[in-house]
């Protein structure tokens, strides 16, 4: 069965600081692969996506992700951090069929950012 | 990109009342989504609403507790019956546009007491 698992529930970095949040996936096929960010009393702002083709991808507000298909995993990274960076991020991997028809979301990462 | 609206924003609800929640897209979208958020938890999806078709409920989630109605391409409802306070989540509204990728509304935010 699809899983998507992220091992961090809580991350805290300084302002300017490098980030990188994990993200380890189980799919048998070519997944399709998303990072979304979830500010405080908002719904979902998707962050990026993978579905083929360069393994770097990027997406806005600065981050990047690298598909790793040898790791099974889709880290999202960001070289340097704003406290307005502070938020929940989810990992998810579509399934089912025609391409995919679902997501199916990781615990989540709380992002904290200090000063 | 969409913009989906959903109503309520944010409710209290009375335990054994239902509520329905409204979601209107500014396009017209064939697959609609309904997914769950609980406190501090991740989002589980509860069910997949196509115009025209009965909704394909996931695991654990019933018609009888969360009906679902698809009017038309642009709009769905999902209703939450009988609510228990562990029915308190988060309930976001997504649609697929294009192959692409998956949106999500604001969300409806629900305290059941």
């Amino acid at each position: 069965a699809q899983s998507v698992t992220q091992p961090d529930i809580h991350i805290t970095v300084s302002e300017g600081a490098s980030l990188e949040l994990r993200c380890n996936y189980s799919y048998g096929a070519t997944p399709y692969l998303f990072w979304y960010v979830q500010s405080p009393g908002q719904g979902l702002q998707l962050l990026l996506k993978y579905f083929s083709g360069d393994t770097l991808v990027q997406g806005i507000k600065g981050f990047e992700a690298e598909f790793k298909r040898s790791q099974s995993s889709f880290n999202l990274r960001k070289p340097s951090v704003h406290w307005s960076d502070a938020a929940e991020y989810f990992c998810a991997v579509g399934a089912g069929s025609g391409g995919y028809n679902k997501l199916i979301f990781g615990a989540g990462t709380r992002l904290a950012v200090h000063p | 990109s969409a913009v989906i609206s959903q109503k309520p924003s944010r409710d209290i609800c009375q335990r054994g009342t239902s509520l329905t929640i409204q979601c209107q897209v500014d396009s017209q979208v064939t697959m609609m989504f309904w997914y769950r958020q609980q406190p501090g938890q991740s989002l589980t999806l509860i069910a997949t609403a196509n115009q025209g078709s009965e909704a394909t409920y996931e695991s654990g989630f019933v018609i009888d507790k969360f009906p679902i109605s698809r009017p038309n391409l642009t709009f769905s409802t999902l209703t939450v019956s009988n609510m228990s306070p562990e029915d308190s989540s988060i309930y976001l509204c997504s649609v697929r546009l294009d192959r692409d990728t998956i949106y999500f509304g604001e969300g409806s935010w629900l305290t059941v007491v």
